[in-house]
């Protein structure tokens, strides 16, 4: 079985500052990982992913996040917030093979503040 | 590409009546996801669809939700009859299950409110 937790529903920072949204997952075959962006009112859309290869993966709007195995972690990163970035991200965890599902955290809101 | 759609957008009905959620995935995609999200919840996943099959359906609440998918290009979620606590934003998405990385594409939602 899989899960994912996402520590902080809340996490507010200020324009400019550093974004660090926290994700750590369990999983018994290797995992490939997501995270998903959330505005008001809209579905989710694909930020990033790590299927295998670089465990630093970019993805769109200045988001990175790096795999780390040994801490079974996948955080989410930007050095520097843009109001724009105000929503909710989701981490999400699969096993990867065909027709398997993905398992989603319960979501950080975040917060940027002028 | 036009992505997944979804209609209605909103849909306002009374207690006890029938509701049906439509969802047209991604052209060429093979695998069709239900989801709920409250609030109180969050995102949970309903049912979901590879080749038109139901492969899992255990987060499907109870008996009055049923969804089926008759071809590639359409499915559809029943609730018969709504109850109040069916109040939610259901989310269609699909994917082209064939090949990894097994990524998800997201419709803009159906906000249901059951009065």
């Amino acid at each position: 079985a899989q899960s994912v937790t996402q520590l902080g529903s809340h996490v507010s920072v200020s324009e400019g500052a550093l974004v660090l949204l926290r994700c750590n997952y369990s999983s018994s075959v290797p995992p490939y990982l997501f995270w998903y962006v959330q505005y008001p009112n809209q579905g989710l859309q694909l930020l990033l992913k790590y299927t295998t290869g670089a465990t630093l993966v970019k993805g769109i709007n200045g988001f990175e996040a790096e795999f780390k195995k040994s801490e079974t972690s996948f955080h989410l990163t930007k050095p520097s917030a843009h109001m724009s970035d105000a929503a909710e991200y989701f981490c999400a965890v699969t096993k990867g093979t065909s027709g398997s599902r993905l398992t989603f955290g319960e979501g950080t809101q975040l917060t940027v503040n002028p | 590409d036009a992505g997944v759609i979804q209609s209605p957008r909103h849909e306002v009905t009374e207690m006890g009546q029938e509701v049906t959620l439509r969802c047209k995935p991604i052209s060429g995609h093979n695998s069709l996801f239900w989801y709920r999200q409250t609030m109180m919840r969050g995102l949970e996943l309903l049912i979901y669809f590879n080749n038109n099959v139901p492969i899992d359906d255990s987060g499907m609440p109870e008996d009055r939700f049923s969804a089926k998918m008759p071809n590639a290009s359409f499915s559809t979620l029943k609730i018969q009859p709504s109850e109040p606590r069916d109040s939610a934003v259901y989310f269609c998405a699909s994917s082209f299950g064939q090949s990894r990385p097994y990524e998800q594409y997201f419709g803009p939602g159906t906000r249901l409110t059951v009065t």
